[in-house]
């Protein structure tokens, strides 16, 4: 079946980067991207961008853009996000984007900004 | 706009129906997807396009839409339905993704 496995949890502090994997199994990397999605404790979820499984195209909000950068590996994605501040500590999931939905998720990556 | 409005908290009896809504401009537009997130879990997909549902997930589960308005019913609603729930799209004009603000559901 569809996995996405991403790395443990981390512990960084202020003005640190955090680099988070997602590795996938059971279908064929290049056939869909891959969507991180972030949801600080209590809060909701936010989306934090995409890139192709296929080219490696990606595509960020503009509150993350210059921030983060997603990239691939084999059959594997990473999220690295730099200039950690304390309002960056959350959960980040990455999920399988299949265009018109997200399906399945990984099972979250926690990280904590804390001096 | 593309945001997405929902009511931050929702209550059902055990077994009774509960209908779960999401507004939003952008929603004349596109069909949304929802998940579901229970405590100290990933989101799952539990609904997506016009009225589609995952392998997996109980047919007491429906999607509806009109106007501005998607809607998320659950019929007989169970003690594990008890969650957040998030609606979502992806919107075309720049393909960014954005999500509800969730709505607690309690049985």
């Amino acid at each position: 079946q569809v996995q996405l496995v991403q790395s443990a949890g981390e512990v960084k502090k202020p003005g640190a980067s955090v680099k988070v994997s997602c590795k996938t199994s059971g279908y064929i990397f290049s056939s869909y991207g891959i969507s991180w999605v972030r949801q600080v404790p209590g809060q909701g979820l936010e989306w934090m961008g995409w890139i192709s499984g296929y080219n490696g195209n990606t595509n960020y909000p503009q509150k993350f853009r210059g921030r983060v950068t997603l990239t691939t590996g084999t059959s594997t994605s990473y999220m690295e996000l730099r200039g950690l501040r304390s309002d960056d500590t959350a959960t980040y999931y990455c999920a399988r984007d299949m265009g018109d939905r997200l399906d399945p998720w990984g099972q979250g990556t926690q990280v904590t900004v804390s001096s | 706009s593309s945001e997405l409005t929902q009511d931050p908290a929702v209550s059902v009896a055990l077994g009774q129906t509960v209908r779960i809504t999401c507004q939003g401009d952008s929603l004349r537009s596109y069909y949304t997807n929802w998940y579901q997130q229970k405590p100290g879990q990933a989101p799952v997909l539990v609904m997506y396009g016009k009225n589609n549902r995952p392998a997996g997930i109980p047919d007491r589960f429906f999607g509806s839409s009109s106007g501005d308005t998607a809607s998320l019913t659950i019929t007989g609603a169970q003690a594990e339905d008890e969650a957040d729930y998030y609606c979502g799209f992806r919107d075309s004009s720049d393909n960014h993704r954005k999500f509800g603000g969730g709505t607690k559901l309690t049985v």
